[in-house]
């Protein structure tokens, strides 16, 4: 069965600096997709990044790009210029190319510093 | 305009009773969801409908129900709440069941008393 890891029950990063979050996943499929999700206090399921486990680039969302390391089964999410509004908890999920539903990991509270 | 709604958004109950969370989506989707996430956030598949067909029955305590009179609603109906039924449900969809992106609607706390 596929598990998807998030390592950081809680992070913290200054306005404007640059934060990592880290996600780690198991499958045995070769065709999948990963997404990170940002939940704030709202409970609002809101979606930051998607990426196809065929495509070797990385995605890229103005602030927030991913290093994905398919050998490694890495999938982390790199936050740029920190702002305020980047306060939430956010997950990392596993989608099987064969399987709707996402699995996802324990997420990581991130914390925002003015 | 709500492209994944669900009613009510709050629902304070007593243990015993039945009730019923509605999920509609206007994004012309195949493929809805309804997930569970606990008091410690992990959030968990439940159920699965494609084109109101029932493709994923995760294990899940026969008192929930879930209910698809078209492709555009699924409702979750609970029987005999039990305090552990406490939690926030998601309703989601997307267009197929493959890689195509999932959207929530806004949740709906349950609190059983």
């Amino acid at each position: 069965a596929q598990t998807v890891t998030q390592s950081q029950p809680e992070m913290s990063v200054q306005e404007a600096e640059t934060v990592t979050l880290s996600c780690t996943y198991d499958t045995s499929e070769s065709d999948y997709y990963l997404f990170w999700y940002k939940q704030p206090p709202s409970r609002q399921m809101i979606l930051v990044i998607r990426q196809e486990a065929y495509k070797q680039q990385n995605a890229t969302e103005n602030r927030f790009s991913v290093n994905f390391q398919k050998a490694a089964k890495s999938f982390s999410l790199k936050i740029s210029d920190s702002q305020l509004g980047d306060a939430a908890m956010y997950f990392c999920a596993y989608r099987g190319g064969s399987q709707g539903n996402l699995i996802f990991g324990k997420g990581t509270k991130l914390s925002v510093k003015p | 305009d709500t492209a994944v709604s669900q009613t009510p958004k709050y629902l304070v109950t007593q243990m015993g009773n039945d009730k019923s969370i509605k999920c509609e989506q206007n994004l012309g989707h195949d493929t809805m969801y309804w997930y569970k996430q606990d008091s410690k956030k992990f959030l968990k598949i439940m159920f699965s409908y494609n084109n109101k067909e029932l493709i994923i029955n995760e294990t899940v305590p026969n008192r929930f129900s879930p209910k698809s009179p078209d492709k555009a609603h699924l409702n979750l109906h609970i029987n005999s709440l039990e305090l552990g039924d406490s939690a926030v449900y998601f309703c989601a969809s997307s267009q197929r069941g493959g890689g195509d992106t999932q959207y929530f609607g806004p949740g709906t706390r349950l609190t059983v008393l």
